[in-house]
């Protein structure tokens, strides 16, 4: 059972546009959200977190929403650049959570075209 | 600082050879993990550690088996090797301090193990 989903595989967007890549979750338990980037051939890098308490975070042109009612968060990229172009995972940890584990959606694919 | 460090970064076994991955951090960081990312399924938790010594199952942690003897290094381990462990393997670490917040992991570049 996926208890975070990212149900669009890839998305594309022109330069200078805005990026809106989604995520639902199922476990009212999450307490922290966080997305990060992935590069080809690289591991994933972190690019931002939301807590649970918080329904907005904002970091020069990445801001993430959450939507604790809908049990759903956003990462909203404006202006998006061609250097965005790359996977994007969101992931989220359980309130009781033992060792910092997070869940991981399925990722989504950006690619930013000039 | 290297950060997350991995090796080998890419392997071809056979089914039933074994063989063994090795992470290591030099961040100081307490907490370590193992994942493994395939196409449409995100990244799946195989093994983590809290500290050192210390080892606990995560999402998918069957066939594999870890070890954390320093706490500087996790290393996975793949006893007989199937076609199903065909993956890309993340090692990945992160500092946890009750007083702060953030539990941010940070990942090594990855390894590409092809099981034929």
């Amino acid at each position: 059972d996926q208890q975070v989903k990212q149900n669009s595989p890839s998305l594309s967007v022109q330069e200078g546009r805005i990026s809106i890549l989604n995520c639902d979750y199922t476990n009212s338990m999450f307490d922290y959200f966080l997305w990060y980037k992935k590069y080809p051939a690289e591991g994933p890098t972190f690019l931002i977190s939301i807590s649970s308490i918080k329904d907005k975070n904002e970091d020069g042109r990445f801001t993430v929403f959450l939507n604790k009612s809908a049990k759903h968060l956003s990462l909203h990229i404006v202006p998006s650049q061609p250097g965005d172009s790359a996977v994007y995972f969101c992931a989220a940890r359980l309130v009781y959570n033992q060792g910092g584990k997070l869940i991981f959606g399925q990722g989504t694919e950006l690619s930013v075209k000039p | 600082n290297a950060g997350v460090t991995q090796t080998p970064k890419f392997r071809v076994l056979k089914t039933g050879q074994s063989m063994t991955l090795l992470c290591a951090q030099d961040m100081n960081h307490e907490y370590m993990y193992w994942y493994r990312q395939d196409p449409g399924m995100g990244l799946r938790l195989i093994h983590y550690s809290v500290g050192e010594g210390t080892t606990a199952k995560g999402e998918v942690p069957d066939g594999y088996n870890v070890s954390r003897l320093k706490k500087q290094n996790f290393l996975l381990g793949l006893e007989s090797a199937a076609p199903s462990q065909t993956s890309v393997y993340f090692c990945a670490s992160s500092y946890s301090d009750k007083d702060v917040y953030q539990e941010t992991q940070y990942f090594g570049p990855g390894t590409r193990l092809l099981v034929l």
